[in-house]
C-alpha cells in the first residue's frame, strides 16, 4: 500500500538556519504531494503541494521537488524564523477514492 | 477561505457515556474525513465519507461511528467512550478525489474520557 517516511524530530534550529525535512514515499501510481503545517492549538494548514514529477511547491519561503525517481518530497527554508516552529506533515494523494496518507510528522523548534 | 469548524476545542467526559463529535463545513465539499492524532502515531483516519449518507471505514474503526445526513455536517461518535479514546480529533473537508485536491482542517476538539 502507499506510505510516507518523514524524518523523525524534535528538530532544533537557530533563526535564520536553513532548514530541510526530509520526506520519501511509496505509491503504486502517480500521487499528489503535500506538505502541511499544524501550529500549537490548531489543527493542519496546507503548506504547499505539487502534483507530478518536477513539480515545485513554493509557500512562505517553503519549497519541495517532487523527485519521482528518488520517490522524495522533502522540504527546505533558506532562513528559518521563530514563528515557523510548528509541526510538518508530508503527505500523499492518488487520485480515485483514496483518501490523504500522512507522515507522522516533524517537530520544528526556532530559537532565537 | 473554506471553514471547517469543529463544535469543541475541548472536551471532558466520562468512561462509558456517549460522545459526539461534530463538524461542518461550508464550502460545498463532497468529502469529508475524521482523523486522531496522537504523540508518535500522527494522524490516523477512523472514518471518511464522499457523499451524503456514505461512510467508509478507515485505519481505526473500532469504537466509533459516523453519520452523514447533510452534505455540510459529519459526526463522529463514540459508542461508549474509554479511556484509550483520548485524543486530539480533526475533521477534514475536500473536493472531490482527483488527488491533487487537498483537505481543509478544522481545528481539532481535544477529547478527554476520564
Amino acid at each position: 500500500g502507499n506510505s510516507v517516511t518523514q524524518m523523525e524530530g524534535p528538530v532544533t534550529l537557530s533563526e535564520e538556519a536553513f532548514l530541510t525535512i526530509n520526506c520519501t514515499y511509496t505509491a503504486t501510481g502517480y500521487p499528489s504531494l503535500f506538505w502541511y503545517v499544524q501550529y500549537p492549538g490548531e489543527g493542519l494548514q496546507l503548506l504547499l503541494k505539487a502534483t507530478k514529477a518536477d513539480d515545485k511547491g513554493s509557500n512562505k519561503g517553503f519549497e519541495a521537488t517532487y523527485r519521482k525517481e528518488t520517490t522524495s518530497f522533502h522540504l527546505e527554508k533558506g532562513s528559518v524564523q521563530v514563528s515557523d516552529s510548528a509541526v510538518y506533515f508530508c503527505a500523499l494523494s492518488e487520485a480515485g477514492n483514496t483518501p490523504l496518507v500522512f507522515g507522522k510528522g516533524t517537530r520544528l523548534s526556532v530559537i532565537a | 477561505d473554506v471553514k471547517v469548524t469543529q463544535s469543541s476545542r475541548y472536551l471532558v467526559k466520562r468512561t462509558g457515556e456517549k460522545v459526539f463529535l461534530e463538524c461542518v463545513q461550508d464550502m460545498d465539499h463532497e468529502n469529508m474525513f475524521w482523523y486522531r492524532q496522537d504523540p508518535g502515531l500522527g494522524l490516523r483516519l477512523i472514518y471518511f465519507s464522499y457523499d451524503v449518507k456514505m461512510k467508509e471505514k478507515g485505519d481505526i474503526p473500532e469504537g466509533y461511528s459516523v453519520s452523514r445526513e447533510k452534505k455540510e455536517r459529519f459526526s463522529l461518535i463514540l459508542e461508549s467512550a474509554s479511556t484509550n479514546q483520548t485524543s486530539m480529533y480533526l475533521c477534514a473537508s475536500s473536493h472531490t478525489f482527483t488527488g491533487s485536491q487537498p483537505q481543509h482542517f478544522g481545528d481539532g476538539t481535544r477529547l478527554s474520557i476520564l
